[in-house]
């Protein structure tokens, strides 16, 4: 069955420093792959698309890459801020336009 | 209203009980989606509407749950002999189709306690 793995464990990281967040798919071959992130108490908010060809995707501090031969992609925040602390999904997006999501991974950003 | 609204924001229930939760999509959005979030965990697919048509109801986990988009905007979420199982937050999505980024709009979520 499809499957999407996010770090289970929560990432705690400097202000200022750069936060690297994984997200690695089984039995699934996407359209694209979105990242959204998610704050307690609320819903998700999309954050970025990246598409099966394409390898980069940069948005602000925010840099997304997509390996399709790996299965995997890479969230990367520069020069991260407290604001920052949030719980990240990962999401694939088939031909159907049906999305599924993975666990997410809680970031913590320290002043 | 500018966004995704659900309500009721919070439901507290009896098990056993039939319980209807209200999803009002972004006006013009014709994909809306069903996700159930349970506390620690990403939202779970449940179902996906194009229109008035459910086009994935391959999350829905039993004949219990039950989703219907009568005239293609508002959708309701219907739980029959609700369990404490089923307790968690029901979210719901909409997005435009045809859209270049597919993104899907949330609403806060409701939370529904099965007692």
């Amino acid at each position: 069955s499809q499957k999407i793995e996010q770090n289970s464990e929560a990432l705690n990281i400097q202000e200022g420093k750069t936060a690297t967040l994984t997200c690695n798919y089984t039995n699934y071959s996407p359209a694209y792959l979105q990242w959204y992130r998610q704050d307690p108490g609320r819903g998700p908010v999309f954050l970025l698309l990246i598409r099966e060809n394409e390898k980069e995707k940069r948005k602000e501090r925010l840099k997304v890459t997509f390996d399709t031969t790996l299965k995997q992609s890479l969230f990367h925040i520069t020069a991260s801020q407290p604001a920052d602390s949030a719980t990240y999904l990962c999401a694939l997006v088939g031909g159907g336009f049906k999305t599924i999501f993975g666990a997410g991974t809680r970031l913590f950003v320290k002043a | 209203g500018a966004g995704v609204s659900q309500t009721p924001s919070n439901k507290v229930t009896e098990k056993g009980k039939y319980v209807e939760l209200r999803c009002d999509p972004i006006s013009g959005h014709t994909a809306l989606y069903w996700y159930r979030q349970s506390l620690g965990q990403g939202p779970e697919f449940l179902i996906y509407f194009q229109g008035t048509g459910a086009a994935d109801d391959s999350g829905l986990p039993n004949d219990r749950f039950f989703a219907v988009r009568p005239e293609g905007s508002v959708s309701t979420l219907k739980i029959q002999r609700t369990e404490r199982g089923d307790s968690a937050v029901y979210l719901c999505a909409s997005s435009l189709t045809g859209s270049n980024t597919g993104e899907l709009f949330f609403g806060e979520g409701s939370r529904l306690t099965v007692l």
